[in-house]
């Protein structure tokens, strides 16, 4: 069976910094990893989604994630984040979620 | 292109009563997916469609909840009877094609149950 850890319940984060969110996933092959958005009172968004090829995904929204096959990790970075990216971030490995981050962005 | 559509919205029901969702997905996407997110986690799947047949139900309570989709375009989740830890937004997804592959999902915007 699969699983994701996200560690970080809650990140806070200065406009215009970067962000980094972990996600560790735990399957036995190459797993179909997924990172999804959710913004107050709006659906999920996919981000970016990873199965093969470059362990370099790049989303929409500035984002990026990198696969680590060593790690069982697949982190989820922007350079510099907007106010409008303050939401709730899932890292997903199949159907199966984390338990989310959420982002606070200060100005 | 029109999204995955949901209602009701918000439902507020007692305990022991039954409710039921309706989910109609992205017009050809041949899968279909009902999430339960309790506040605070993330999205628990509880059965995926393919068409109108069922590939996944096994984190779906069957003793009180049920689901269908008979002519493999829209689906009703029902509970009957409700606890007070279903309390949850259901979110319907749909695919195009799903199953074992990287599909992208596409999430309706939830129906918030309530249950007193």
């Amino acid at each position: 069976a699969q699983s994701v850890t996200q560690p970080d319940i809650h990140i806070t984060v200065s406009e215009g910094a970067s962000l980094e969110l972990r996600c560790n996933y735990s399957y036995g092959a190459t797993p179909y990893l997924f990172w999804y958005v959710q913004s107050p009172g709006q659906g999920l968004q996919l981000l970016l989604k990873y199965f093969s090829g470059d362990t370099l995904v790049q989303g929409i929204k500035g984002f990026e994630a990198e696969f680590k096959r060593s790690q069982s990790s697949f982190n989820l970075r922007k350079p510099s984040v907007h106010w409008s990216d303050a939401a709730e971030y899932f890292c997903a490995v199949f159907l199966s979620f984390g338990a989310g981050t959420t982002v606070t962005v200060r100005a | 292109e029109a999204g995955v559509a949901q209602s009701p919205r918000y439902k507020i029901i007692e305990k022991r009563q039954s409710v039921a969702f309706w989910c109609n997905p992205i017009s050809g996407h041949a899968t279909l997916y009902w999430y339960q997110q309790i506040l605070g986690q993330g999205p628990k799947l509880l059965i995926q469609f393919q068409n109108n047949g069922v590939v996944d139900d096994s984190q779906l309570p069957k003793d009180r909840f049920s689901a269908e989709r008979l002519k493999g375009v829209d689906s009703t989740l029902k509970i009957q009877p409700a606890k007070l830890e279903d309390s949850a937004v259901y979110l319907c997804a749909s695919s195009l094609v799903g199953g074992a592959t990287a599909d992208t999902q596409y999430f309706g915007p939830g129906t918030r149950l309530t249950v007193l």
